[in-house]
């Protein structure tokens, strides 16, 4: 099936410091969603990106969908202690019902 | 808020039981779906309901398990005879018509012992 190759696995950083996470693919989607999840807790949805190059912020974060339509990346900038979570990145092909996601990024901030 | 429930939070039990787990999504989402997470892992795709319809069911998902959307508003996930490899995170998320933002209900944690 398809696979989404999310890097990195974590990262350890010091708050205010930005952050930079990304997932990538062999296959083409039309929809990138990022979420954010709390140990005990379901994702919580962050950005949802629909069309190739496609920017879109968030507060402090920025997410894009790459041109080629196979890839996207978060960015987090001036990171808190609140960001600590683990992120995903989650993608759906055109006339597909199923969604795919990768293993996760586990972000720790120092304060 | 997402404005999906999902009962119960926590549920143990012993290997060979049956287990029901429900979730309730907002009126809007006319399409639903369920997903298994393990520690580590991310979701992973069980089944897909568009109102009452059940579209899309994952290889994956043995005959034990079992899922319903009667009137097309809440929804069922059973799982039969479980067994220790059950254990994980139950995921239901939700979604509008016209839009593919999916929504997750905060999950049924399955400890089987």
């Amino acid at each position: 099936g398809q696979q989404l190759n999310q890097s990195p696995q974590s990262m350890f950083i010091q708050e205010g410091e930005d952050v930079s996470m990304n997932c990538t693919s062999s296959s083409i989607f039309n929809t990138w969603l990022w979420y954010k999840q709390d140990p005990g807790e379901g994702p919580v949805l962050l950005i949802a990106l629909y069309k190739a190059g496609e920017l879109t912020s968030n507060g402090r974060l920025t997410a894009q969908f790459g041109i080629t339509r196979k890839d996207s990346f978060l960015n987090i900038s001036a990171s808190i202690p609140s960001d600590v979570g683990i992120y995903f990145c989650a993608a759906l092909q055109y006339n597909f019902n199923k969604f795919y996601f990768g293993s996760g990024t586990k972000l720790n901030v120092k304060p | 808020d997402t404005g999906v429930s999902q009962n119960p939070r926590h549920k143990i039990t012993k290997r060979g039981q049956n287990v029901t787990f429900r979730c309730d999504p907002i009126s809007e989402h006319n399409r639903l779906y369920w997903y298994r997470q393990t520690l580590g892992q991310g979701p992973e795709f069980l089944t897909y309901f568009q109102n009452e319809a059940q579209l899309e069911k994952s290889r994956l998902l043995s005959d034990r398990f079992s899922a319903e959307r009667p009137k097309g508003s809440f929804s069922t996930l059973e799982i039969q005879r479980t067994e220790q490899g059950d254990s994980a995170m139950y995921l239901c998320a939700g979604l509008a018509g016209g839009t593919n933002e999916q929504f997750f209900g905060p999950g049924t944690r399955l400890t089987v012992l």
